[in-house]
Parts: C-alpha cells; sequence; structure tokens
C-alpha cells in the first residue's frame, strides 16, 4: 500500500525558513521510474506545483520560486524534504507532496493528506 | 511556459445530469494532460491520465478526451459524490516542470 505523509511546522514567521518532510512507503525512492513532487495549495485557490526529484538525483523547480526551494532526499529513511526560504504570508497554504508513478509524465498517482502552513509574526 | 485554462470557473448541475468540463492549453501538449478531483479538506486525486486514460478505481462514467490544446473530462451521470473541484495539469519535459489549471468547481444545483 502506497502512502505519503507530510510532517513539518503548522506555523512559521515572517523571513524564517520552512522544512517540510515527506515520508513515504509502499515504494522505494530508490525506483529510477518514480519520483516525489511538491504542491501547495493557498486556501480556496489552486494547486502550485514546487518541485520534483528522482532517484537519480534529477531535481526540478518551479521557475517563480527557484532561488527559494531546495528539494533532498534520504533514500534510506524513506523521506523526501522540502525547504522554502524565506517565508511571507502569500506562502501560506496546504502543502502536499506526491508520488510520481507508473504513468510518468510526471502524473501524480498517490498523494500525501497535506499539512497547512500559515505564515504569520 | 504552458498556461492550462480550465472552463467554466463554476459548474451548477444536478446528480443525474451529465457534466463537460473543459481545458484549454496555450500551445499544443500533445496527450499528454491528466485530470484530478479534490474534494473539500482532501488531497487531490488522480483520475484520468494520457488525456484518456482512467486511472485504477476511478467509475467508468468519468472520461477523458482530446489532444492538442482542447481537452475534456465528461461525468456522464453525476452521483452525489463527484461534486468536488477538478483540476487538469501538464507536464513540460524542458525545462522540467509542471503546470496546473486553475480549477472547475462542480456545484450541486
Amino acid at each position: 500500500q502506497v502512502t505519503l505523509k507530510e510532517s513539518g511546522p503548522v506555523l512559521v514567521k515572517p523571513t524564517e525558513t520552512l522544512t517540510l518532510t515527506c515520508t513515504v512507503s509502499g515504494f522505494s525512492l530508490s525506483n529510477a521510474r518514480m519520483g516525489v513532487s511538491w504542491i501547495r495549495q493557498p486556501p480556496g485557490k489552486a494547486l502550485e506545483w514546487l518541485a520534483h526529484i528522482f532517484s537519480n538525483d534529477e531535481k526540478s523547480y518551479s521557475t517563480s520560486l527557484k532561488s527559494r526551494l531546495t528539494i533532498s532526499e534520504d533514500t534510506s529513511k524513506s523521506q523526501v524534504v522540502l525547504t522554502l526560504t524565506n517565508m511571507d504570508p502569500v506562502d501560506t497554504a496546504t502543502y502536499y507532496c506526491a508520488r510520481i508513478g507508473d504513468y510518468g509524465d510526471y502524473v501524480l498517482d498517490y498523494w500525501g493528506q497535506g499539512t497547512l502552513v500559515t505564515v504569520s509574526s | 511556459e504552458i498556461v492550462l485554462t480550465q472552463s467554466p470557473a463554476t459548474l451548477s448541475l444536478s446528480p443525474g445530469e451529465r457534466a463537460t468540463l473543459s481545458c484549454r492549453a496555450s500551445q499544443s501538449v500533445s496527450s499528454f494532460l491528466a485530470w484530478y478531483q479534490q474534494k473539500p479538506g482532501q488531497a487531490p486525486r488522480l483520475l484520468i491520465y494520457n488525456a484518456s486514460n482512467r486511472a485504477p478505481g476511478i467509475p467508468a462514467r468519468f472520461t477523458g478526451s482530446g489532444s492538442g490544446t482542447d481537452f475534456t473530462l465528461t461525468i456522464s451521470i453525476l452521483e452525489p459524490e463527484d461534486f468536488a473541484l477538478y483540476f487538469c495539469q501538464h507536464r513540460s519535459y524542458w525545462p522540467p516542470a509542471v503546470t496546473f489549471g486553475q480549477g472547475t468547481r462542480l456545484d450541486i444545483k
């Protein structure tokens, strides 16, 4: 059974760095065909893709947020970590991790439940 | 960068009716388009990939069609559980990126 679970702070202050962890089970991060994406959704708004990573260390970032984002993985812990620097209230959103699985084309076949992060002083 | 435009923004229908949701790409994306359903307080769920392939466990009343720039998600006979938010998604390989449409909200009339 494939599962993904996000963890991290629920509240961060402006200018701080957000660190989120996605812990996966039911598949291996070492599988060359599979990757993990991070996506966010501000309250009442659309989905926004942030970044993804594959086992060959291929990483890609949203053009608009590239300077603030870092994605990494620890295959031994089955975890993918996303950091977002210089947080601002506009970064308040539910952050999801999702698997890029068997269908290729960066199709997201399994999603975590999401974690709501609020940016406020 | 490819932009996906979904229409309508909101669609109000009754159970038993047919729903037609549109996703238009700013340039051709071939058949590289997926559809997701999101219910309140839940994560999105994959419905359709490669424009017309249903994901495992997705009921046959959901049909995806289209290629190039114009895509459609059709729900043949609306069930109460189908009233939700629907997003389309595309990928580009260079630069590697994922784009979502802004969503269509399907409401009970």
